[in-house]
């Protein structure tokens, strides 16, 4: 079956520094959605975009639908501690239909 | 606020074994799904349901049944245990009435097939 492809698998990062992660597909999907997963605990909804170059930001994280509608990019800037955990992109080709194609996921590492 | 809530957290099977992992949710969802997640893997979808009495496969179904006699309760039976069922599955809810409500996800089984 298809997963989205992200990267990067991992990273790690000074605690300040900006963080960029991007997913991509072969496919048209009409929503994108990023989540993040702490251990032990279920994915936790960060941002969710509907719209083709839609640009949205949800305190330091900024997210982008690709106009492509192939691609979107995650953004974190000036990283803290509590951003650790594993960042995953998902896909959704209809709109409102709920089944979700997810990429392998992104590793964040934050060094103090 | 109970949210969607898995049972039991963690179970150890043997091959060949049955069992039923629970999942409920208290938001009136009409929709729900269940995933596994596997090592360096995201999510896949394993079956899913638009409402109480209506189930699909999703994307790696084998394995794997489902039935939905309410809207609240989503379980998933493994009728015969294999190894290549280690994972942890994680069962999400959503509601169909607002297509743009992403979904929730409730906090994990980690399953282990001996």
């Amino acid at each position: 079956g298809q997963q989205l492809n992200q990267s990067p698998q991992s990273m790690f990062i000074q605690e300040g520094e900006d963080v960029s992660m991007n997913c991509t597909s072969s496919s048209i999907f009409n929503t994108w959605l990023w989540y993040k997963q702490d251990p032990g605990e279920g994915p936790v909804l960060l941002i969710a975009l509907y719209k083709a170059g839609e640009l949205t930001s949800n305190g330091r994280l900024t997210a982008q639908f690709g106009i492509t509608r192939k691609d979107s990019f995650l953004n974190i800037s000036a990283s803290i501690p509590s951003d650790v955990g594993i960042y995953f992109c998902a896909g959704d080709r209809i709109q409102g239909a709920q089944k979700l194609v997810f990429g392998q996921g992104t590793r964040l590492t934050i060094n103090p | 606020n109970a949210g969607v809530t898995q049972t039991p957290k963690f179970q150890v099977l043997k091959t060949g074994q049955s069992m039923t992992l629970q999942c409920a949710q208290d938001m009136n969802h009409e929709y729900m799904s269940w995933y596994r997640q596997d090592p360096g893997m995201g999510l896949r979808l394993i079956h899913y349901s638009v409402g109480a009495g209506i189930t699909d496969q999703g994307e790696v179904p084998n394995g794997y049944n489902v039935s939905r006699s309410t809207t609240e309760d989503f379980p998933l039976r493994l009728l015969s245990a294999a190894p290549s069922q280690t994972s942890v599955y994680f069962c999400a809810s959503s509601s169909i009435r607002d297509p743009n409500q992403p979904q929730h996800f409730g906090d994990g089984t980690r399953l282990s097939i001996l």
